[in-house]
């Protein structure tokens, strides 16, 4: 079964936006990963996020962790066509190494 | 090879027939995990080895699904007697270690007729 939810399902916005995706998760983490699938391809690894990290930055992502309210949220600024995939977030259970949980992914859409 | 390998990429079967989908690590990657993804969903987890031990098959959905790595490298996922629900993407991946990033494959696409 999933372990969380994403929010919204879909987003569409235009090219130069920023992109905002949150993802609510149930349990006890050891770490919070962002990934990235085009329309027929395997998932790419964007962004780790550690339990007892707040935010984290890489390139022109930011992704937030709050474990008091089992959330993150994923900011993609300054958004080009490029980007238009579908985003999820996954779960690493504390104790569990890295088997990794799924959320059901947001699908993102940037217009020219 | 540079990243996960996978084949094949998409399969049609007839109700009934066993499938084989093969993958192939990251050469050094100890762990290697299997996932079923639904049109439309994230990835689910099926199974997870450690070099050649299966460590966790939780997910493997029944008695069907049969998934191995005998010498610590290459990967074979087993599904016999096929059955319409068990369409999907299988997706296959590594990771050096035991905690970080997972390295995915591009999955293999199956249809069951």
């Amino acid at each position: 079964s999933q372990q969380g939810e994403e929010d919204p399902q879909a987003l569409s916005i235009q090219e130069g936006e920023n992109a905002t995706m949150n993802c609510s998760y149930k349990t006890s983490i050891n770490n919070l990963q962002w990934y990235r699938q085009n329309s027929g391809r395997g998932l790419v690894h964007l962004i780790l996020i550690r339990s007892n990290e707040r935010e984290k930055h890489s390139g022109r992502l930011r992704v937030t962790l709050d474990t008091s309210k089992k959330s993150s949220s994923l900011l993609i600024t300054a958004s080009r066509a490029a980007d238009t995939a579908s985003y999820f977030c996954a779960t690493a259970p504390t104790g569990g190494g890295n088997k990794l949980t799924f959320g059901t992914g947001t699908q993102l859409k940037v217009e020219l | 090879g540079a990243g996960v390998s996978q084949s094949p990429r998409y399969k049609v079967a007839k109700r009934g027939q066993d499938v084989a989908l093969r993958c192939d690590p990251i050469s050094g990657h100890v762990s290697l995990f299997w996932y079923q993804q639904a049109l439309g969903q994230g990835p689910e987890f099926l199974t997870y080895f450690q070099n050649e031990a299966q460590l966790d098959k939780s997910g493997l959905p029944s008695d069907r699904f049969f998934a191995e790595r005998p010498e610590g490298s290459v990967s074979t996922l087993k599904i016999q007697r096929t059955q319409q629900e068990d369409s999907a993407v299988y997706l296959c991946a590594s990771s050096l270690d035991l905690l970080g990033e997972l390295f995915f494959g591009e999955g293999s696409r199956l249809t069951v007729l």
